[in-house]
């Protein structure tokens, strides 16, 4: 398995707290993102990064933001959380390679934080 | 016309059986795809990726139809332990960085 931890596991707030959800790497992989899972949506992309101090937006960005100070570490925050940010957050690692002239890649999931919010 | 669409299921199916899946893309411009499975309440896990020209990894088979954009998983002698959501991810761009995810096929596999 790859060597992804996401820190809470669970975490329970209230409308309106800031929310910092971790996301940790072992594997030296460039690219991380998050996803937020929902039923009825699947898996969609928030955030990105393609390195230390770079990143951009997903699809569903609005209400996060991410910091990625080093390699090892991506976080996600929920500046003042809603109801409608209670979600599966996944967290997840990709490193680019070529292939016979094409760029592949596989993306590989940390375990998820399970967040509500009241 | 969502980006990547799955039939969601569930499709019940005895052991041993059969059981294809379709997944269709309208991004004419990805170039990765993949499957992965999803057991209840855990990550998705890769379970293999498509090439163009088809490949098996045991008693799974993936096959990309790019006239057509679809991707198709086949999985044969279905064991009660195959019981997951299976999902596709295709690529936005010629890069392969930025992953659309279907939503999901639930398979039971049932005794």
């Amino acid at each position: 398995d790859a060597g992804i931890t996401q820190s809470p596991r669970h975490k329970v707030t209230e409308t309106g707290t800031p929310v910092t959800l971790r996301c940790h790497q072992t594997e030296n992989h460039r690219y991380m993102y998050w996803y937020r899972q929902d039923p009825g949506h699947g898996l969609r992309l928030i955030h990105y990064s393609y390195g230390v101090k770079d990143t951009d937006k997903g699809e569903v960005s609005d209400g996060y933001s991410v910091s990625r100070s080093k390699t090892e570490d991506f976080l996600l925050t929920l500046e003042s959380a809603t109801s409608s940010q209670t979600s599966v957050y996944f967290c997840a690692i990709s490193e680019l390679f070529r292939t016979s002239g094409s760029n592949t890649d596989t993306q590989y999931f940390g375990p998820g934080t399970r967040l509500t919010v009241l | 016309r969502k980006e990547v669409e799955q039939d969601p299921g569930p499709f019940n199916v005895p052991e041993g059986a059969t059981v294809a899946f379709n997944c269709t893309y309208s991004n004419s411009a990805s170039q990765s795809f993949f499957w992965y499975r999803q057991d209840c309440r855990k990550e998705p896990k890769l379970l293999m990726s498509v090439y163009s020209s088809g490949n098996e990894d045991g008693r799974f088979t993936a096959q990309l139809n790019r006239a057509s954009q679809y991707i198709s998983l086949l999985i044969r002698d279905s064991k009660l332990s195959d019981s997951a959501t299976y999902l596709c991810a295709v690529s936005r761009d010629n890069y392969g960085q930025n992953f659309v995810f279907g939503p999901g096929t639930r398979l039971s596999v049932l005794p």
